[in-house]
């Protein structure tokens, strides 16, 4: 099983709302990502989880709050967005940090008004 | 900052049409580089990983080489589908972070 889920596939959400996007794998990797992808733009590395623990933060505001429960599971929890943060948000695991392809799954479309 | 570019922005072809596609990133404190295909709505597919300079990967009619030391890599498509119509992204991974920098992509309209 190669296949990397996210929940859910949109998501509309106010400004004032609390909202999580999901992500799950069961590969065994122990690396997990978030990037954010606007239009026609490459996607952007948010954060980075390695043995569950938080590795790489890019400097991405508190507004975005990442969690890793389990080495299966990664969480983005959204909190006071705004419309510029209106993207399509895509979660990858790997085998580590350093190697191996990075598996993706098929993004949460994200528009907040 | 660290630039992945890739040209062109997009192709339009023929099916049966051959072509390719370039990604150029820095040449230094190179780790590999990731080449993805991306379907519309759909999650971005690995095609390849390439390490060591002078790499040639190959999958069904689709194929990459590598230079690390002018910093480019091709990917070549032989006698293009409908169904390779995607865009086709290329990632850096830096020795010194290991995070992957992506280009823009290349996208390619295959018509029947």
């Amino acid at each position: 099983d190669t296949e990397v889920t996210q929940t859910p596939k949109h998501l509309v959400m106010g400004m004032t709302n609390k909202k999580s996007l999901k992500c799950e794998q069961h590969m065994g990797h122990r690396a997990m990502y978030w990037y954010k992808q606007k239009a026609k733009k490459p996607p952007e590395l948010m954060f980075v989880y390695s043995y569950e623990k938080l590795s790489i933060n890019e400097s991405v505001p508190s507004r975005f709050s990442p969690e890793c429960p389990n080495s299966s599971l990664l969480n983005l929890h959204l909190h006071a967005l705004q419309p510029e943060d209106s993207a399509l948000y895509l979660c990858a695991s790997s085998q580590d940090r350093l190697t191996g392809t990075q598996y993706f799954g098929p993004g949460t479309r994200l528009l907040v008004l | 900052i660290l630039n992945v570019e890739q040209s062109p922005q997009s192709l339009h072809v023929q099916e049966g049409d051959s072509t390719n596609f370039t990604c150029s990133f820095p040449s230094s404190n190179f780790y590999a580089l990731h080449w993805y295909r991306w379907e519309t709505a759909k999650s971005p597919e690995a095609l390849f990983v390439m390490t060591l300079n002078g790499d040639e990967k190959k999958k069904g009619r689709i194929s990459a080489t590598l230079n690390t030391k002018e910093g480019y890599s091709y990917l070549y498509i032989k006698g293009s589908q409908p169904e390779d119509s995607a865009t086709y992204l290329c990632a850096f991974a830096s020795s010194n972070t290991g995070k992957l920098i992506f280009g823009q992509g290349t996208t390619l309209q295959v018509k029947p």
